[in-house]
């Protein structure tokens, strides 16, 4: 039974340029949750999405976006990057009827050059 | 807002050495208590968690204790290994269910030596 798979594992872009990360959540899973985590820091939360509709954010700015399909698989977007910009981020699918609790993937590194 | 506090790392253990991580939090109402830990190059793994006061997690010899009156959950392990070697993360979600966001500490490295 595959995990949460992320994609691509890790990309460089420029300041400026626009970025989408993807994510696939474990089989059986409704909910994903998105993450950044800068470098020496614990994992920041970003926003949740459930029936294809963002039901929670953190303190994050407009520049990030995200999406999810009806297969509930998940974008994130983040538009105008700049350097700070450059984490790791982890998507965490979970299950709002089992209460199976989080499964972490294991990132997306982006480097912002 | 909530926040989790741990103690700042890096802890280098010989191995067989006895582990004891600290971490603090503040929230309101009763939040559920997460240890995850991270192997280089990886996501983060679900080590233990414990959902009311008193409760213990426990898991691959690892133990935390969720402590109401301390507001506490410190992760202890009698002997480590050098497999133990890890970044660790303790983290508080505020409702049981799974909906909930979880707030992470910065994590300590723990570095275990022959």
């Amino acid at each position: 039974d595959a995990g949460v798979t992320q994609s691509p594992t890790h990309l460089i872009k420029t300041r400026g340029q626009q970025v989408t990360l993807r994510c696939s959540p474990k089989s059986g899973h409704d909910t994903v949750s998105w993450y950044q985590q800068a470098l020496g820091q614990g994992p920041q939360f970003i926003f949740q999405y459930y029936e294809e509709e963002e039901r929670q954010r953190g303190n994050f700015p407009d520049r990030f976006s995200g999406h999810q399909f009806p297969n509930y698989s998940s974008e994130l977007n983040v538009n105008a990057l700049l350097l700070g910009d450059s984490a790791l981020y982890l998507c965490a699918s979970s299950s709002l009827g089992t209460g199976d609790g989080y499964t972490f993937g294991s990132g997306t590194r982006l480097t912002v050059v | 807002g909530d926040s989790v506090t741990q103690m700042e790392g890096p802890v280098t253990l010989s191995e067989e050495a006895f582990l004891t991580i600290n971490c603090t939090y503040t929230a309101t109402g009763y939040p559920s208590l997460f240890w995850y830990v991270q192997y280089p190059g990886e996501g983060l793994q679900l080590l233990l968690k414990a959902t009311k006061a008193d409760d213990k997690g426990s898991n691959k010899g690892f133990e935390a204790t969720y402590r109401k009156e301390t507001t506490s959950f410190h992760l202890e392990k009698g002997s480590v290994q050098v497999s133990d070697s890890a970044v660790y993360f303790c983290a508080l979600a505020r409702d049981t269910g799974t909906a909930s966001k979880l707030t992470f500490g910065t994590g300590t490295r723990l570095q275990v030596t022959l």
